[in-house]
C-alpha cells in the first residue's frame, strides 16, 4: 500500500513546467515525502524529498502544503528525457504505487 | 558518481533451477533492498536488509527467496526452484539513510 494518490497520467509540452500532484492526506508528522521516477525500464531514480518546507535541487522543486496533506513536484523546464513514471512516496520505506506516467510532448 | 551495480544484466534459467542475482551497493551505505518488476506492472518491494539481517519483507518474499551479504560488499538475492512467474526485472537498491540509489536491474527470464 503506497498510501499516496496520484493521477495515472499527465501530458506536458516540452519546455513548459510540469506540475505533478500527490495526495498524502494521512501522512504523519515525521514522515517525509519522497519523489522518484522510472524512465522506461531503468532502475528508479531519486528526485527530491521534503518534510515541511519547500525544497529545490538541480532536478526539481517540491512544494508541500502547509497541512502536509498534499504536495506538487515541479519540473521547471520539461524535456523529452523527462518522460517517465513519477512516484510520490510518503515515508522512507520506498513502497511504490502506480505513479503518474508523464508524457512530454514535442 | 558512486552507483549500485547489478550482475548479470540478463539471466535465462530453466524452471526449477536456482538463481543468484548479485548486487554491489554503494560502499558506505547501510540499508539494502531488493525489488522486482513484472513486465508492464509496478515496482514491487521484496525485502530490506540492515545490520546483517532482514528488517522488512513483503508477502512476495516467501521461503523461495533468501538474501545474503556474504563478504561485506556484495548483496545477493537467491531464488530457489524458479517458477515461470518469477520472470521479471529485479532491482537492487542501497541507501545511507534518506534517498535510495537503484541499480539498472537484472532481467530474469524463466523458461
Amino acid at each position: 500500500d503506497a498510501k499516496t494518490t496520484q493521477p495515472p497520467s499527465m501530458d506536458c509540452a516540452e519546455g513548459r513546467a510540469a506540475n505533478l500532484p500527490c495526495n498524502h492526506s494521512t501522512i504523519s508528522g515525521n514522515e517525509y515525502v519522497y519523489w522518484y521516477r522510472q524512465i522506461h525500464s531503468q532502475g528508479p531514480q531519486y528526485i527530491i524529498h521534503g518534510l515541511k518546507n519547500n525544497e529545490t535541487n538541480e532536478m526539481a522543486s517540491l512544494i508541500i502544503t502547509e497541512d502536509r496533506k498534499s504536495s506538487t513536484l515541479i519540473l521547471p523546464h520539461a524535456t523529452l528525457r523527462d518522460t517517465a513514471v513519477y512516484y510520490c512516496i510518503r515515508d522512507d520505506k520506498i513502497i511504490f504505487g502506480k505513479g503518474t506516467r508523464l508524457h512530454i510532448l514535442p | 558518481e558512486p552507483e549500485v551495480t547489478q550482475t548479470p544484466s540478463h539471466q535465462v534459467t530453466q524452471m526449477g533451477q536456482e538463481v543468484i542475482l548479485r548486487c554491489v551497493p554503494i560502499s558506505n551505505h547501510l540499508y539494502f533492498y531488493w525489488y522486482r518488476q513484472i513486465l508492464g506492472q509496478k515496482v514491487e518491494f521484496l525485502v530490506s536488509f540492515y545490520n546483517n539481517e532482514i528488517s522488512e519483507k513483503s508477502e512476495i518474499f516467501d521461503d523461495q527467496f533468501s538474501v545474503e551479504r556474504p563478504d561485506g560488499s556484495n548483496f545477493t538475492l537467491k531464488i530457489r526452484s524458479t517458477k515461470l512467474e518469477d520472470s521479471a526485472m529485479y532491482f537492487c537498491a542501497s541507501s545511507e539513510n534518506t534517498q535510495a540509489f537503484f541499480g539498472q536491474g537484472t532481467r530474469l527470464t524463466v523458461v
